[in-house]
């Protein structure tokens, strides 16, 4: 079984640019969640999918950012426009059912200059 | 006072050693509890869940004590590949499934 894939690995942009992060998580995981880790912090949360729907966005930090989960399958998490304080990793997991173990994807570090 | 508290250590460990950490959480109605393992630049994968009896996989054992609020790892005969940060993590259900996390401790395991 594949596990939970993101695209890009790493992205370096300049402050006020815009980047789209995607996941792809394991087939036939309802639950899809962004993380993200800021330098010398513990990993946060962001979002809350199910299926195609937002469950739970309390994490997101302002409306610079902006999830999608359209279909039901993939992700994306765009910052617009990006500031320095949105370094870090971004994390994505996914989840069969709400008992079941998050797996998590190998992350997107993201660096604003 | 943060919402799961860990030592960040390092603990540096010779191989063979029995090393323990503990976490703390503050919100009571935390239902569920994992040890996640996470190496350097890679992402968080579960080591265990942690049950309410306690629970053993080899040479790991993790208990939770609800009436003070912590969790604890304890891992036996330690090995270099043990070396690693150990993220606690909490959930707090129903109502919401999101995880929360404690900054990680970080484990080196010396030859």
């Amino acid at each position: 079984e594949a596990g939970v894939t993101q695209f890009p690995s790493h992205s370096v942009i300049e402050k006020g640019q815009t980047v789209t992060l995607r996941c792809d998580p394991i087939s036939g995981h309802d639950n899809l969640y962004w993380y993200r880790r800021v330098m010398g912090k513990e990993i946060k949360f962001l979002l809350h999918f199910v299926k195609e729907s937002k469950q739970d966005e309390s994490g997101m930090p302002n409306n610079r950012f902006l999830a999608e989960r359209t279909g039901g399958t993939y992700s994306t998490l765009k910052v617009q426009p990006a500031e320095l304080e949105d370094s870090g990793v971004y994390f994505c997991a996914s989840q069969r059912n709400l008992n079941n173990e998050q797996f998590f994807g190998p992350g997107t570090r993201l660096t604003v200059l | 006072r943060k919402e799961v508290e860990q030592d960040p250590g390092p603990f540096n460990v010779p191989e063979g050693a029995t090393v323990a950490f503990n976490c703390t959480y503050s919100n009571s109605a935390s239902q569920s509890f994992f040890w996640y393992r996470q190496d350097c630049r890679k992402e968080p994968k579960l080591l265990m869940s942690v049950y309410s009896s306690g629970n053993e996989d080899g040479r790991f054992t993790a208990q939770l004590n609800r009436a003070s609020q912590y969790i604890s790892l304890l891992i036996r005969d330690s090995k270099l590949s043990d070396s690693a940060t150990y993220l606690c993590v909490v959930n707090i259900n129903p109502g919401t499934y999101k995880y929360i996390f404690g900054t990680g401790t970080r484990l080196k395991v010396l030859a």
